[in-house]
């Protein structure tokens, strides 16, 4: 049941270049999305989010993307630094019908490397 | 800026051992979460908690695991008997509001090593 998929497991760009993370859901039920960087042996820390109810948002050096009729989302990091290289989830939530718990379902993670 | 924190940070058990695993979620936050994430696999959701009682759970959350918040300040995570497979990160997660877009704030996990 892979309800986020994230196709690519590694990346590697050099330092100052865009990276392009992408993902993909098919959940239409889905309408909060998330970009959590994650380090070996740490926690998922938050990176940025963004609403099914807009298509952009913008933090600093990370720009997400949201194309809703493909189901798909990208985290684009301008410019790369190479303590940007980590491991990047993309996460989801949707409404469930018992409230708002709101629990989040994860793809399986781009490793990033920047190459200074 | 605050932060989830849990602690141990590592657990070695034998199978069939009890564990007690331990988070203190952001002051003032209302949502408890935990997820797990075993070697090599996604991080996945066990269970949600709010206002004393679970609010949802996934199939791997069987009657093994447990959630508990003791106190005001600490959520705590048992498995009554370990198995090998329990073996994974274990994150506690924490929310403050019920706002649709409001962001799950992860600690540092709980490595849980069942030998």
């Amino acid at each position: 049941d892979q309800q986020v998929k994230q196709n690519s497991p590694s990346l590697s760009v050099q330092e100052g270049r865009i990276s392009i993370l992408n993902c993909d859901y098919t959940n239409s039920m889905f309408d909060y999305f998330l970009w959590y960087k994650k380090y070996p042996a740490e926690g998922p820390t938050f990176l940025i989010s963004i609403s099914s109810i807009k298509d952009k948002n913008e933090d600093g050096r990370f720009t997400v993307f949201l194309n809703k009729s493909a189901k798909h989302l990208s985290l684009h990091i301008v410019p790369s630094q190479p303590g940007d290289s980590a491991v990047y989830f993309c996460a989801a939530s949707a409404v469930n019908t018992l409230g708002s718990a709101r629990q989040l379902t994860f793809g399986s993670g781009t490793q990033l490397t920047v190459l200074p | 800026e605050p932060e989830v924190t849990q602690t141990p940070s590592h657990q070695v058990t034998q199978m069939g051992q009890e564990v007690i695993l331990r988070c203190v979620p952001i002051s003032n936050h209302l949502y408890f979460y935990w997820y797990r994430q075993i070697l090599g696999q996604k991080v996945e959701f066990l269970v949600s908690f709010y206002n004393n009682e679970i609010s949802e759970k996934s199939e791997i959350f069987d009657d093994q695991f447990s959630v508990e918040r003791p106190d005001g300040s600490n959520f705590t995570l048992k498995i009554r008997s370990t198995k090998l497979e329990d073996s994974a990160m274990y994150f506690c997660a924490s929310r403050g509001t019920s706002r649709s877009t409001d962001t799950q704030y992860f600690g540092p996990g709980t490595r849980l090593t069942v030998l």
